[in-house]
């Protein structure tokens, strides 16, 4: 099982609509949990961190489920500047590497 | 902008030939982490440097090394490439005893190995 999942995609969502993304992780010890976004040959930039109780950010919300491994991303009255590429990347401790998953492509169409 | 830049940003090397790459972090971070991202990948974490001794290391071969020196920037070197070397090279830099230590990339060295 690879350390972090995501579906690739692509998603093709309508302008306005609501998406919602998951990613799985295989470290149960896992302690930190972020949502990337990275344009077409560019660099990742944070999108949010990921809290226990969850967290908000504009049309942004995020989710951690510690029991099933997952954490998932939805974004609500889509943009086309939505349109990219939302890496799930976990932490084992404070000191651990930064695990990434492939990626999970969308293209907000309008 | 985050702070943390890279390079060069893009170069051309043939097989067996040697790279170094460069970053220099953002103000304050002490963490330097170097990845590799092929095309339509997700970035492979290479390595991590904190206070100049590397601190982790990914699924890669001893041809990749790094160094941090003490004004945290740091290198990425990779001896005797191969094609499949050709990617996006990634610097991102950290602070250690920040609460979750987010990674802040720089616009990342895009290698081409002919």
């Amino acid at each position: 099982r690879k350390e972090v999942e995501q579906d690739p995609g692509p998603f093709n969502v309508p302008e306005g609509a609501t998406v919602a993304f998951n990613c799985t992780y295989s470290n149960s010890a896992s302690q930190s949990f972020f949502w990337y976004r990275q344009d077409c040959r560019k660099e990742p930039k944070l999108l949010m961190s990921v809290y226990s109780s969850g967290n908000e950010d504009g049309r942004f919300t995020a989710q951690l489920n510690r029991a099933s491994q997952y954490i998932s991303l939805l974004i609500r009255d889509s943009k086309l500047s939505d349109s990219a590429t939302y890496l799930c990347a976990v932490r084992g401790n404070r000191d651990d590497k930064i695990i990434f998953g492939k990626g999970t492509r969308l293209h907000i169409l309008p | 902008e985050t702070g943390v830049t890279q390079s060069p940003t893009h170069l051309i090397k043939t097989r067996g030939q040697q790279v170094t790459l460069r970053c220099s972090s953002q103000s304050g971070h002490n963490t330097v982490s170097w990845y590799q991202q092929a095309l339509g990948q997700g970035p492979q974490f290479i390595f991590q440097y904190y206070r100049e001794e590397e601190n982790g290391r990914g699924n890669f071969p001893p041809r990749f090394s790094g160094l941090q020196f003490p004004n945290y920037s740091s290198e990425l070197n990779v001896n005797a490439l191969e094609l499949d070397d050709s990617a996006l090279y990634l610097c991102a830099s950290s602070l250690r005893t920040a609460s979750t230590g987010e990674l802040f990339f720089g616009e990342g060295s895009r290698l081409t190995v002919l």
